[in-house]
């Protein structure tokens, strides 16, 4: 199975800030990433599906890329309600592996 | 994108049984794959089980092939996860999730999420 390696594991950040998470998978994969953002004591919130695709409702300034085999979330211009748990996923095929997570704080 | 209830969760010991259940509304249950996604105390995300709409196709991550299964009963709304020989690496909150595809293809992407219920495994 493809592993995803999710970085950094915690980063600090100031409203108004321009932060990147990354992801990387373990080899090359067709299988695209999702990206969920976690608040203390809720389930998980889809964000963006099929790497760059934002999900219904959810703010444009959350966007998705990749590049090879790194997938990229980036929020600009930090609001408080973003500071949250942000996971990668890698869809398409079981076993629907995840990230291990980025506290943004 | 319709609402999801989990119940069944509690203390158990190793070795025994829990059945979760998951109670849907708000959308096409029938129509919908449905998965099992679960998170240990503190811990990341993970997957745990996928069904298909008729409950014809049905995957397990590595860990819980043999000890858990998922069903359904779509005249009652309800998604089921049987969960036999349970282990304390198996404490968890466990999430019922609607996948977000309308057919079987292109899995993987999670809408909707219930509340989650925990299941403690201990002696």
């Amino acid at each position: 199975d493809i592993q995803l390696t999710q970085s950094p594991p915690s980063l600090s950040a100031t409203v108004g800030d321009r932060v990147t998470i990354t992801c990387r998978a373990s080899q090359s994969t067709a299988n695209s990433v999702n990206w969920y953002q976690q608040t203390p004591g809720k389930a998980p919130k889809l964000l963006i599906f099929g790497t760059s695709t934002l999900q219904r409702g959810v703010s444009s300034r959350f966007s998705g890329s990749a590049s090879g085999t790194d997938f990229t979330l980036t929020i600009n211009y930090v609001q408080p309600e973003d500071f949250a748990t942000y996971y990668c996923q890698l869809i398409y095929s079981p076993p629907y592996t995840f990230g291990q997570g980025t506290r943004l704080e | 994108q319709g609402q999801l209830v989990e119940s069944g969760g509690g203390v158990v010991q190793p070795g025994r049984s829990l059945r979760l259940s998951c109670a849907a509304s708000g959308f096409s249950f029938r129509g919908s794959v449905m998965h099992w996604v679960r998170q240990a105390p503190g811990k990341g995300l993970e997957w745990v089980a996928v069904i298909s709409h008729d409950g014809q196709n049905i995957y397990y991550v590595e860990s819980a092939k043999g000890r858990f299964t998922i069903s359904r009963d779509n005249s009652q709304n309800t998604l089921f996860l049987q969960m036999d020989y349970l282990r304390s690496e198996d404490t968890a909150i466990y999430y019922c999730v609607k996948d977000q595809s309308s057919g079987w293809y292109d899995l993987g992407s999670f809408d909707s999420w219930g509340q989650g219920t925990l299941v403690t495994v201990s002696s």
